[in-house]
């Protein structure tokens, strides 16, 4: 299967403790983007990378969220000192174009 | 900016009925539409989209929905569903891309629940 993947699939951490995510793209996908989904809610746009540059950023990313893509191909979203408000699923896409393939989600819960 | 307003959270619709979910727009440019759908324990998958030229587009699954400028709705629908079109589904608009960038707004979803 050479779909977009994330690791891990959940993730259950203490308030105040740091977590990191990761994005596996589909190979020849040059964009990327993270979002954040809660419960009955659509995606929320987080940032998005064209190769290895983040060219956009939501307001929604507080400063204790970075987001990183070295060498234009995995990405990684970090968020620090974390909150239980930060229990959401974190959505990976990548893209060609206009049209965004999906990942299976990372789901964080923040105890 | 752009926002999307499905209305309806969940929709129950019996086996081989029609079903119309719905899905308006607010823009001030011109947009791209594009319907996702999420089936059970999976990732969001493309349905169909609209980018430009004819305002019906069809999916390969029988759904289809049009473009209507003057009403800004881009309303889904098949004339007979089956039990395995049981997902959620996300209306989501994008404005011209900027730096080739389609950066989409999703609407809060409608739940289609089909029934035997």
């Amino acid at each position: 299967d050479t779909g977009v993947s994330q690791d891990p699939r959940h993730k259950i951490t203490k308030r105040g403790q740091n977590v990191t995510f990761r994005c596996d793209p589909i190979s020849e996908h040059n964009r990327l983007y993270w979002y954040r989904q809660t419960l009955g809610q659509g995606p929320e746009f987080l940032t998005y990378f064209q190769n290895e540059a983040q060219l956009e950023k939501s307001r929604l990313l507080s400063d204790r969220f970075s987001a990183e893509r070295p060498k234009g191909s995995f990405s990684t979203l970090e968020i620090q000192r974390t909150e239980q408000g930060d229990s959401a699923m974190y959505l990976c896409a990548s893209s060609p174009g206009d049209e965004q393939y999906f990942g299976p989600g990372t789901r964080l819960t923040v105890t | 900016a752009q926002s999307v307003t499905q209305l309806d959270s969940q929709v129950p619709v019996f086996e081989e009925a029609p079903v119309e979910l719905r899905c308006n727009y607010s823009s001030s440019v011109s947009v791209y539409l594009f319907w996702y759908v999420q089936y059970p324990n999976q990732g969001l998958q493309l349905l169909l989209k609209y980018l430009s030229g004819s305002t019906l587009v069809e999916s390969i699954n029988g759904f289809e929905a049009e473009f209507n400028k003057s009403q800004t709705s881009f309303h889904l629908r098949k004339p007979s569903v089956h039990i395995s079109d049981t997902a959620e589904y996300f209306c989501a608009v994008s404005v011209a891309p900027a730096g080739g960038s389609y950066i989409p707004t999703f609407g809060r979803g409608t739940s289609l629940i089909v029934h035997p």
